[in-house]
């Protein structure tokens, strides 16, 4: 099984900052990689999959870099809506599709 | 408006049964392969079974290997979980989730809570 490791666990940034998030792979996970926001009391939102590629409806501040082990999420300047979870998913070797175990983005 | 509605969740005591439903409106489930996701109170995120879209293939979580069974039924635009042999570590709000063209999941549901305890 893949082990996905995210840093920090939690991230304090003000409004309009550079939030950058961090997920390692146990082993390669090549660029099959995915990025997720949740919201209190909400389903998550895919916002990244292979590694770079934004999801529908999913705005330019959110980009996603890397490949084989280390991956990287930056919100380039952070709205109020940005505040949330946000977890990091293989699917390069599965089953078990595996996730981090998330980095909350909170206000400074 | 597009909306997967999970339901069936509720107290169960330990050793017992419950069966889930993720029913799909304006959404069209039987194109879909579909995952069931789960997420215990205050933790992460966990992957929990995967069906195919003609059934041919299901993949599930080692933690219920055995004890959940999968299913669907693409005339009722429907995904099912049923889950037996209730533990206290199964306590979690429970999401179906549709795949993607890559193996992500693409669009969830708002999940059903399952509580486990006697």
């Amino acid at each position: 099984e893949i082990v996905m490791t995210q840093s920090p666990a939690t991230l304090s940034v003000s409004p309009g900052g550079r939030a950058t998030l961090s997920c390692r792979a146990s082993q390669s996970v090549s660029s099959n990689l995915a990025w997720y926001q949740q919201k209190p009391g909400q389903a998550p939102r895919l916002l990244i999959y292979g590694a770079s590629n934004r999801a529908a409806g999913i705005p330019a501040r959110f980009s996603g870099s890397g490949s084989g082990t280390e991956f990287t999420l930056t919100i380039s300047s952070l709205q109020s809506e940005d505040f949330a979870l946000y977890y990091c998913q293989q699917y390069n070797n599965w089953p078990p599709l595996t996730f981090g175990g998330g980095t909350k983005v909170e206000i400074k | 408006e597009v909306q997967l509605l999970e339901s069936g969740g509720g107290l169960v005591q330990p050793g017992g049964s419950l069966r889930l439903s993720c029913a799909a409106s304006g959404f069209t489930l039987s194109s879909y392969s579909m995952n069931w996701v789960r997420q215990a109170p205050g933790k992460g995120l966990e992957w929990v079974s995967y069906i195919s879209i003609s059934r041919s293939t299901i993949f599930y979580a080692d933690s219920v290997k055995g004890r959940f069974t999968i299913s669907r039924d693409n005339a009722k635009n429907s995904l099912y979980l049923q889950m037996n042999s209730l533990r206290d570590e199964d306590t979690a709000v429970y999401f179906c989730a549709s795949r993607g063209v890559e193996p992500t999941f693409d669009f969830w549901g708002q999940g059903t809570l399952v509580t486990v305890s006697s």
